[in-house]
């Protein structure tokens, strides 16, 4: 079955660079997708890629696609406070429903 | 509405208890899903809606769950005889195609006591 991971938590300091790692193991994936999570908020869609990429680039954030590892990630340049949250990494595959990872929580220390 | 709306935000029941959860999609949404969120995880799929049927149930956990939307806009989710375990956020989201964007709602957060 369709199965995405990540690592549980990541803390930089204000200014530095992120990088949130995320594996999944459908080879049929034909989009991935972040998503962040606020404390009591909803999710909210950040970006995407489309399989046949490689790179997306969007403003401070830069997603990384390896289709041969199945493995994707996401960088946020310049991180501020503001950017703390969970970032969850999804994909969509065969199945209309996206299959979503356990959330990499992102503390940004001042 | 501008957004997916979840009723109630929150639901305190007691074991045993029949529940139902709302969610109006944003107008003119075709698909609607909804996703249970556990403390501590990840978006976990239920169930799935292109207009006015399930397209894929696949994720319902037992036969307990059940959902319907039966007009293609608003959908109910359904619990029936609650346990413990099901508590958790659950979410709807709805998209204006089947391969398009999910907007999500802020959840109903359901206690089984």
């Amino acid at each position: 079955g369709e199965d995405v991971e990540q690592s549980l938590f990541l803390s930089v300091r204000e200014g530095d660079s992120s990088v949130i790692n995320c594996t999944y193991t459908d080879s049929s994936s034909t989009y991935l997708y972040w998503y962040k999570q606020e404390p009591g908020a909803g999710l909210q869609l950040l970006t995407y890629i489309f399989s046949n990429m490689d790179m997306k680039q969007d403003q401070r954030l830069t997603v990384l696609l390896n289709k041969k590892d199945k493995h994707l990630s996401l960088r946020i340049a310049d991180t501020q406070t503001g950017d703390s949250a969970i970032y969850f990494c999804a994909e969509r595959g065969g199945r209309r429903a996206l299959t979503f990872g356990s959330g990499t929580r992102l503390q940004v220390q001042p | 509405g501008a957004g997916v709306s979840q009723t109630p935000s929150n639901k305190v029941t007691e074991k045993g208890k029949y529940v139902e959860l709302r969610c109006d999609p944003i107008s003119g949404h075709t698909a609607l899903y909804w996703y249970r969120q556990s403390l501590g995880q990840g978006p976990e799929f239920l169930i799935y809606f292109q207009g006015t049927g399930a397209a894929d149930d696949s994720g319902l956990p037992n036969d307990r769950f059940f959902a319907v939307r039966p007009e293609g806009s608003v959908s109910t989710l359904k619990i029936q005889r609650t346990e413990r375990g099901d508590s958790a956020v659950y979410l709807c989201a709805s998209s204006q195609s089947p391969a398009g964007e999910l907007f999500f709602g802020e959840g109903s957060r359901l206690t089984v006591l």
